[in-house]
């Protein structure tokens, strides 16, 4: 079975600050990671995904992230904080075969601070 | 341009009552979701379609139903509100090439009395 787990339900960061979100996965194949985000009163909406190309994927609003394998890590980064960028995030995972399902983390609540 | 809304925004009703919960989708997606939102669960799988007619139970189906008639709507049916089922209520839609990356809609508040 497939999980993802989410260190930290809030993340407080000043603004102009580095923006670091954690996610750890268990799979027990190669996985398809996704980021999501969800600001107030929305929907979710696709920040970036990894499909196995390349580990460190670029995302929407400057965001990345890097997958290792050696840690089952795929953080979430943002070298410098807006407040715009205060919203849920959700770390999720799937396999690879055509009928599997997203499974969502529990989200993080992120923070900016003036 | 493409979207995908539900109504109601939000919703009031009582244990008991048969409560449905619409979404329509322009994108012209095969794939459509429902999940709920709670503090704690993050978002769980009710039912999901693959297609006109294709409906199938997710993680939390229980009390639960939805029917396909057609490619643009999956409305989702509470037989009988629970108190339980008080949530925040996604519509997803997703290509037929990556069921994985979903568009959402922007939710419903549910509030069992």
């Amino acid at each position: 079975a497939q999980s993802v787990t989410q260190l930290g339900s809030h993340v407080s960061v000043s603004e102009g600050a580095l923006v670091l979100l954690r996610c750890n996965y268990s799979s027990s194949v190669p996985p398809y990671l996704f980021w999501y985000v969800q600001y107030p009163n929305q929907g979710l909406q696709l920040l970036l995904k990894y499909t196995s190309a390349a580990t460190l994927v670029k995302g929407i609003n400057g965001f990345e992230a890097e997958f290792k394998k050696s840690e089952t890590s795929f953080h979430l980064t943002k070298p410098s904080a807006h407040m715009s960028d205060a919203a849920e995030y959700f770390c999720a995972v799937s396999g690879k075969n055509r009928d599997d399902k997203i499974i969502f983390g529990k989200g993080t609540r992120l923070h900016i601070l003036p | 341009d493409a979207e995908i809304t539900q109504s109601p925004r939000h919703k009031i009703t009582e244990t008991g009552r048969q409560v449905t919960l619409a979404c329509h989708q322009t994108w012209n997606h095969n794939n459509m979701f429902w999940y709920r939102q709670d503090l704690g669960h993050g978002l769980r799988l009710i039912h999901y379609s693959y297609g006109v007619h294709d409906t199938n139970k997710g993680e939390v189906s229980d009390g639960y139903s939805v029917s396909r008639s057609n490619t643009e709507d999956l409305p989702l049916t509470l037989e009988s509100a629970a108190s339980s089922q008080t949530s925040v209520y996604f519509c997803a839609s997703a290509p037929g090439t990556s069921r994985r990356e979903q568009f959402f809609g922007p939710g419903t508040r549910l509030t069992v009395l």
